[in-house]
């Protein structure tokens, strides 16, 4: 089966850096995507990783560890337009994208 | 041209009624996939289909009936709903099956009454 565990919740002011973390197990991993969701809105893709490291795109960027099936997305100078909810998602070998619960960010003037 | 276009955006049904969800996309992505999403849950994946074939059925009740006319249309069939069923059906299309990046429309919001 397939499990991803992040955060309900996670509160910070504008300006300040948040990392969201993700952890997961699945059968035949095959890449960690990222993807932020407005209330009412669709799911918006932000970051794919399928090898270990670091990829940055503009004030996000997102990190892969395949050994420990770990991963983060790290928000930087955050606006108050980023409150929203933060989706891990895993790309299985069979092409699944699964979801994961959700990490609610609520940024405070 | 970077949409992916839902139609209807809402949709009011009673248990007995027949009706289709539509999906359209002109990216050139050869995968297309039905999610179903609750309030404050993650989307739940329906199906996948893959070059206009269905890849991946997520034992998906057989009320639900998806169909892929051609590479840029994807359609989900509701015939005799459950009011359990109301929810955000959302498509999404990516390149390739294998893609992690996935471009998802604004949804259609069904509510079976």
């Amino acid at each position: 089966g397939q499990s991803l565990e992040q955060p309900s919740e996670v509160t910070a002011v504008e300006g300040a850096i948040v990392q969201i973390n993700c952890t997961y197990q699945t059968s035949g991993f095959y890449g960690l995507s990222w993807y932020q969701q407005h209330d009412g809105g669709a799911p918006t893709f932000l970051s794919y990783n399928a090898l270990d490291g670091l990829e940055e795109t503009g004030r996000f960027s997102s990190f892969l560890s395949r050994s420990d099936s770990y991963g983060y997305l790290l928000l930087q100078e955050l606006q108050m337009k980023d409150s929203a909810s933060y989706f891990c998602a895993v790309k299985n070998q069979g092409g699944k994208l699964i979801f994961g619960q959700g990490t609610e960010l609520s940024v405070k003037p | 041209d970077t949409e992916v276009t839902q139609t209807p955006k809402h949709l009011v049904m009673g248990m007995t009624n027949k009706k289709s969800l539509k999906c359209e996309q002109h990216m050139g992505h050869r995968a297309m996939y039905w999610y179903k999403q609750k309030a404050k849950k993650p989307p739940e994946l329906m199906f996948v289909y893959s070059y206009e074939k269905l890849s991946i059925n997520e034992s998906v009740p057989s009320r639900f009936s998806p169909e892929c006319p051609n590479s840029s249309l994807l359609n989900l069939h509701l015939h005799a709903l459950q009011p359990e069923d109301s929810a955000l059906y959302l498509c999404a299309s990516s390149q390739e099956q294998m893609e992690g990046e996935l471009f998802f429309g604004e949804g259609s919001r069904l509510t079976v009454l």
